[in-house]
């Protein structure tokens, strides 16, 4: 199994630009999470699936952003428009039942 | 609310030695515990899972126990490395019906040679 692949690895955008991160889990995971890691606030989960389906949205900072899960192998995670201070690494992770998570290896956000 | 706190934040210790890294939580309601590793710029690789029923697990060099009536578990690390430098977070998640697991802020471990 390759794991949880994430895309693209690193991103600088310019102040304004729409970001689309992307999320592919581990093929039979049926939860699936985003978080976003900064060195102030640590890791901080912005929203999870279960079976493709939004649960918990709470952690999502603003309208700004935005996340989908079409269908089990695929999700994006989208900030528009952006801004400096969504510069962060973000992750994705997915879970099945009672195991434990995977993470990908992050996306590094810039936003100058 | 779920809060985790790891201490110490930082430790810095020679090769060789056995350590131990803390991990409290408020809510003794969680369905399991998970330490993982993370090296600079990397990702998150998981070392071990501890179901709520579980008391400890094992992996090599590496042992975590659980004591969920206090809120606590440890990760015992034998003959520290120089390779083992990295920053370890634990993380719990609630019941079954919320999966979501909640990271405390780590420990950044520095084994020096």
């Amino acid at each position: 199994d390759a794991g949880v692949i994430q895309s693209p690895r690193h991103e600088v955008t310019e102040m304004g630009q729409e970001v689309t991160l992307r999320c592919k889990p581990i093929s039979g995971h049926n939860s699936l999470f985003w978080y976003r890691q900064t060195m102030m606030r640590g890791l901080e989960l912005l929203i999870y699936f279960n079976n493709n389906v939004p649960i918990d949205d709470s952690g999502m900072p603003e309208d700004r952003f935005s996340a989908k899960m079409p269908n089990a192998s695929f999700s994006t995670l989208k900030i528009q428009p952006s801004e400096p201070r969504d510069s962060a690494v973000y992750f994705c992770a997915s879970s099945r039942d009672s195991y434990g998570y995977t993470f990908g290896s992050g996306t590094r956000l810039t936003v100058v | 609310k779920q809060e985790v706190t790891q201490i110490p934040a930082a430790l810095s210790v020679p090769e060789g030695e056995n350590l131990v890294l803390n991990c409290s939580f408020t809510d003794s309601a969680i369905y399991n515990l998970q330490w993982f590793r993370q090296d600079p710029g990397k990702g998150l690789t998981s070392l071990l899972l501890i179901q709520s029923s579980q008391r400890e697990q094992t992996s090599g060099r590496l042992n975590a126990s659980l004591d969920k009536s206090s809120g606590r578990s440890t990760l015992y690390i034998a003959a520290s490395q120089p390779g083992d430098s990295a920053t370890y977070l634990c993380a719990v998640r609630r019941g079954n019906a919320g999966n979501m697991l909640t990271f405390g802020g780590g420990t950044r471990l520095m084994v020096k040679p």
